[in-house]
């Protein structure tokens, strides 16, 4: 298994282009979310998804968009991409028992420049 | 709001013991997770707390104090390799993940 891959690893925008994160998985976890992680500062959800086609807003939603079309994979879209969304991007799956998540497994990363 | 807080830098020598403290506010608190996360790489997970008490696991073990909001992460033996950052985070009700800022370990010979 590959557990979780992300690409690309690292990529450049310029402010107001759009851009999609590919996450996919293959570990048959339904539970899939997207952090960004800035400088000295923990990791902030963006958005997740509890199983396919249902998707819910994190901490920090506003300026990317998320679709759950199957269990594998989950891409993030940036759809008018700013220099606050200069981060790395984390996709992270997990296997929820009771309703709780215990164990994220962390892809990767995706390192964003947005100039 | 949910919030974890936890110090931002440790440093320690080699073979010592060390505590990364995180104490946390928040609502619908089901456990607390710890995660390391070696620079330029991914957080991976390093254990789980739902009870009251002392998990161990190798060299590394994690505490849990409900009453008190309050859990810990202690490395025993330290080595080179466990320089590191490591970060809590709470498991919430509604399906909420909430981390904290994270403490960076530096392990001096």
């Amino acid at each position: 298994n590959a557990g979780v891959t992300q690409t690309p690893k690292f990529h450049i925008l310029k402010t107001g282009q759009s851009m999609t994160l590919q996450c996919a998985q293959d570990m048959n976890h339904g539970y899939l979310s997207w952090y960004r992680q800035d400088p000295g500062m923990g990791l902030r959800r963006i958005h997740y998804s509890v199983a396919a086609g249902i998707t819910d807003k994190g901490e920090v939603p506003d300026g990317y968009n998320v679709s759950r079309s199957n269990t594998e994979d989950f891409p993030l879209r940036l759809e008018s991409a700013a220099p606050s969304q200069t981060s790395v991007y984390f996709c992270a799956s997990s296997y929820p028992t009771s309703g709780a998540q215990e164990t994220q497994y962390f892809g990767p990363g995706t390192r964003l420049l947005v100039l | 709001g949910q919030s974890l807080e936890q110090p931002s830098e440790v440093t320690a020598v080699e073979g010592a013991i060390v505590q990364i403290n995180c104490t946390y506010q928040t609502s619908g608190f089901y456990g607390l997770s710890w995660y390391q996360q070696h620079d330029g790489g991914a957080p991976t997970f390093l254990s789980y707390n739902a009870l009251d008490g002392l998990e161990e696991t190798g060299r590394f073990s994690s505490f849990l104090s409900r009453s008190d909001s309050y859990g810990y992460l202690l490395l025993q033996e330290l080595q080179m390799k466990d320089s590191a950052s490591y970060f809590c985070a709470a498991d919430n009700a509604g399906n909420m993940l909430t981390f904290g800022g994270g403490t960076r370990l530096m392990v001096k010979p």
